[in-house]
């Protein structure tokens, strides 16, 4: 147990909804990541908060916004969900986040119909 | 281009046995870091090894240790001992900077290791 968090677990889901996905840092983390893992794309960095500012970005679709909230907890919100959209998304927290090891929740599996 | 590139879709190793599972970058940030994971069946993605690249050493934690050869851009992680334990996909990856001084995550296709007994 890494002590990060995600809920839910299991998201299945239609075409053009909007789903949010929380996650819940290690006691005492101050950076957040999300993380997608689908069969075609393999994983990909979505995008990095650390104490509740935006700290780095990558591939994340502009129907995908995440945001860390004063408590540090993360959420990532999916809007006009594809078909493409349905894969493994994981949170990491880490102390820093420029070497330290990120911890990774156990992800929410996003299936979208 | 690829920027990491992991070469071996898959291996095999016998238990007890070291090995090597290959990964070679290309980034022109001259201050970037380096990462393995480890995915197991369950899912889950567990941090094994960090090298920085201004690290002198190569990275050792436990069993794993990370062969750094920043001229040839290559960071593979070498398995020692190999237990049945660590069959699962690893994961090579990189954080870079980028043009507008934010770091970025890059990760590899993965190498899926066997142990056999």
């Amino acid at each position: 147990d890494s002590g990060v968090t995600q809920t839910p677990k299991h998201l299945i889901t239609a075409t053009g909804q909007r789903v949010t996905l929380r996650c819940s840092p290690r006691s005492g983390d101050l950076s957040v990541y999300w993380y997608q893992q689908s069969l075609d794309q393999g994983l990909q960095f979505l995008i990095q908060y650390y104490n509740g500012e935006e700290r780095a970005k990558g591939n994340i679709l502009e129907r995908f916004s995440a945001q860390q909230f004063p408590d540090l907890h993360s959420e990532l919100n999916l809007s006009s969900l594809e078909l493409g959209d349905s894969a493994l998304y994981f949170c990491a927290s880490s102390v820093e986040g420029v070497s330290d090891t990120q911890y990774f929740g156990p992800g929410t599996r996003l299936t979208v119909l | 281009a690829q920027k990491i590139t992991q070469t071996q879709p898959g291996m095999f190793v016998q238990e007890k046995e070291a090995v090597t599972l290959d990964c070679t970058y290309d980034t022109s940030d001259p201050s970037y870091g380096l990462f393995w994971y480890k995915q197991p069946s369950s899912g889950e993605m567990i941090f094994l090894i960090y090298q920085g690249s201004y690290d002198q050493q190569n990275a050792t934690e436990g069993r794993y240790s990370l062969n750094f050869q920043k001229a040839r851009k290559s960071a593979n992680l070498v398995i020692s001992a190999s237990q049945l334990g660590d069959s699962a996909m690893y994961f090579c990856a990189m954080r870079e900077v980028t043009e507008s001084g934010t770091y970025k995550y890059i990760f590899g296709t993965g190498t899926r290791l066997k142990v056999l007994a």
